[in-house]
């Protein structure tokens, strides 16, 4: 099956760095997102990003399909950033898809 | 919007039962897809449901099954309980089948195996 692999595993930074996280995947894909957990076991889904480039405030997020990597950016990292941040990718067959996970990103926010 | 939830929140069984967990989705989503994270094996998927057929499963044994009421709501069941099944079960809802896109995820259920 799909292999994903995300780099770094762990991360720790003061509050206010800058971060980029990097997911590779070993085959073409219909679907990549990036998710946080937070510590508390809530999965939030931030970005659904099969290809390009999309923001959403501090967060934005790239995927390079032709040379199946993906990336992640943090800036200005706030304690509430602290968790694990998975991402995923999706292969569509008859219109069912089922997401591959990484083993995630562990990021540790530090006041 | 109420969010997906899921009950209960934390579970403790031991070798050889059985064990049901519920999923009620977002009013309005008619998919439901189950996960397993485990420290080892990270996060898997389980099996989806959509309008009360499974409509795609993981790579899990039998002993994990499923199934999808008529209000969307959904349940999944692991008979003969191993303490491997320790784990944080996750659902997530989205409005269709194989629509990761605008999928949301509930709180989970903490499930310990003795």
């Amino acid at each position: 099956g799909i292999q994903v692999e995300q780099s770094p595993p762990d991360l720790i930074l003061q509050e206010g760095a800058n971060s980029t996280l990097r997911c590779n995947f070993s085959d073409s894909v219909n679907n990549l997102q990036w998710f946080h957990q937070n510590p508390w076991g809530q999965l939030i889904n931030l970005f659904y990003i099969p290809s390009g480039t999309k923001q959403n405030g501090r967060l934005s997020a790239t995927t390079v399909a032709t040379e199946r990597y993906s990336l992640l950016y943090i800036s200005s990292s706030q304690t509430t950033d602290s968790g694990v941040y998975f991402c995923a990718v999706g292969l569509r067959n008859f219109g069912n898809e089922k997401l591959t996970f990484g083993t995630g990103t562990r990021l540790t926010i530090i006041p | 919007k109420a969010g997906v939830t899921q009950t209960p929140r934390y579970l403790i069984k031991t070798r050889g039962q059985q064990v049901t967990l519920s999923c009620s989705p977002i009013s309005g989503h008619r998919s439901v897809s189950w996960y397993q994270q485990t420290p080892g094996q990270g996060l898997q998927f389980l099996f989806e449901y959509f309008s009360e057929t499974q409509r795609n499963k993981g790579n899990f044994p039998g002993r994990f099954s499923g199934r999808q009421f008529s209000n969307s709501r959904s349940e999944m069941n692991v008979s003969t309980l191993e303490l491997g099944d320790s784990a944080l079960y996750l659902c997530a809802s989205s409005p269709w089948a194989g629509d990761k896109e605008t999928q949301y995820f509930g709180p989970g259920t903490r499930l310990l195996v003795l």
